[in-house]
């Protein structure tokens, strides 16, 4: 079982709609859980962290964390053609200390 | 408050060849973090430095080593360079003390060994 598992996509959605990426994770022990958004042939940039559970809501993106089912979900509103890009769900903390590991990413494709 | 950097952004090496690469933290930070990422994957960690000691490594082999300096720069020395070394080099500061965050990355190293 991977450590952080995300549907790789590529996940199509059409301008205006509402985007769901979501993670799974299997240290319990894990702390905190970000999102990282990295486009085609750039560096991760961090768009979401979350630390307890439930909802946490910054701008069009909301992050959501149910822990005791190792379920972290990212939400995109009124997506637009800019958000296409790679999301990537990072958890950090338990067994693995101090690093951040990553899903392999979801593709995402905003669509006119 | 000045960004991750670092340096070179590309770089062709042949196998067997030695490479180093470089990291600037952020202003603030005193951890790096370094990572590698192939294609079509999520960054895989290598190791990281906190006070100038590797503090956590991943399942790298010996010939990936590094360095943290005084000023918490970092750099990233590949031996023997194989040609599945091929990827985007990440490295990631952040604060180890109080509180919790996220890695700030930095732009990345694309290295190609032919």
């Amino acid at each position: 079982q991977k450590e952080v598992e995300q549907n790789s996509g590529p996940l199509s959605v059409p301008e205006g709609a509402i985007a769901s990426l979501n993670c799974t994770y299997s240290d319990r022990g894990s702390q905190s859980f970000f999102w990282y958004r990295q486009y085609s042939g750039k560096s991760p940039e961090l768009i979401m962290s979350i630390y307890s559970n439930g909802d946490k809501e910054d701008g069009r993106f909301t992050a959501q964390l149910n822990k005791a089912s190792q379920y972290v979900s990212l939400l995109i509103r009124d997506s637009q053609p800019s958000d296409s890009a790679t999301y990537l769900c990072a958890v950090r903390g338990g067994g693995g200390g101090n690093k951040l590991t990553f899903g392999t990413g979801t593709q995402l494709k905003v669509e006119l | 408050e000045t960004g991750v950097t670092q340096s070179p952004t590309h770089l062709i090496k042949t196998r067997g060849q030695q490479v180093t690469l470089r990291c600037s933290s952020q202003s603030g930070h005193n951890t790096v973090s370094w990572y590698q990422q192939a294609l079509g994957q999520g960054p895989q960690f290598i190791f990281q430095y906190y006070r100038e000691e590797e503090n956590g490594r991943g399942n790298f082999p010996p010939r990936f080593s590094g360095l943290q300096f005084p000023n918490y720069s970092s750099e990233l020395n590949v031996n023997a360079l194989e040609l599945d070394d091929s990827a985007l080099y990440l490295c990631a500061s952040s604060f180890t003390g109080q509180g919790v965050g996220g890695y700030t990355f930095g732009s990345g190293t694309r290295l190609t060994v032919v």
